[in-house]
């Protein structure tokens, strides 16, 4: 079945770093790829998506591109601040049955000033 | 002008009582899901309805009940309820979920359920 894994957190940086959050996929087909978001106390919010092959996602300074070759969608950003601490979890939407989302097991974003 | 609303927020209950957790959207969206999010955050599908017909069921406890009165509401009713059941549901909605279909869902705030 599709599956998605995700690098442990929690990720513990300093304001204005560089980072990567790893994600690969195991899937038929040509899934869409998603990176949603969860802040403190609330529900998830989509961050960015990409739906077939070299497509880049990106919305408030986070990127993610869609590699087919490496089955990976890895999320950055340039500069964090300490608003981008949440949880954030990668997921997918198989090409084949119904559109339901599986999720990544979430990795915990940690910025200080 | 919420889009994905739940009820209650919090709701801590005994063990062997029957809840119910609501849920309405304001999207006019077509689909709408349940998801449950265990203590290690992980978070997996239970249910999905479209146009009032339920679609998925994952293997779900048939203590787990959904319904859904109209296309804008999903409620989950959960019977004898039992301390693995302690956990936060999410609903979700998107405006379709045929075949290849890739819209965005859209989540509730969530309701976390302690069973004691």
């Amino acid at each position: 079945g599709d599956s998605v894994t995700q690098m442990e957190g929690p990720v513990t940086l300093s304001e204005e770093a560089f980072l990567t959050i790893n994600c690969t996929y195991t899937a038929t087909g040509y899934p869409s790829l998603f990176w949603y978001v969860q802040y403190p106390g609330e529900g998830l919010q989509l961050l960015l998506k990409a739906t077939k092959a070299d497509d880049k996602g990106s919305n408030k300074g986070f990127e993610a591109t869609y590699r087919k070759e490496t089955t990976s969608f890895h999320l950055e950003k340039g500069s964090v601040q300490v608003s981008d601490s949440a949880v954030y979890f990668c997921a997918l939407i198989s090409n084949s049955g119904y559109s339901t989302l599986t999720f990544g097991k979430g990795t915990m974003l940690l910025v200080s000033p | 002008d919420t889009a994905v609303s739940q009820t209650p927020k919090y709701l801590v209950t005994q063990m062997g009582n029957d809840k119910s957790i609501k849920c309405e959207q304001n999207l006019g969206h077509d689909t709408m899901y349940w998801y449950k999010q265990d203590s290690k955050k992980f978070l997996k599908i239970m249910f999905s309805y479209n146009n009032k017909e339920l679609i998925i069921n994952e293997t779900v406890p048939n203590r787990f009940s959904p319904k859904s009165p109209d296309k804008a509401h999903l409620n989950l009713h959960i019977n004898s309820l039992e301390l693995g059941d302690s956990a936060v549901y999410f609903c979700a909605s998107s405006r379709d979920m045929g075949l290849l279909s890739t819209d965005t869902q859209y989540f509730g705030p969530g309701t976390r359920l302690t069973v004691l």
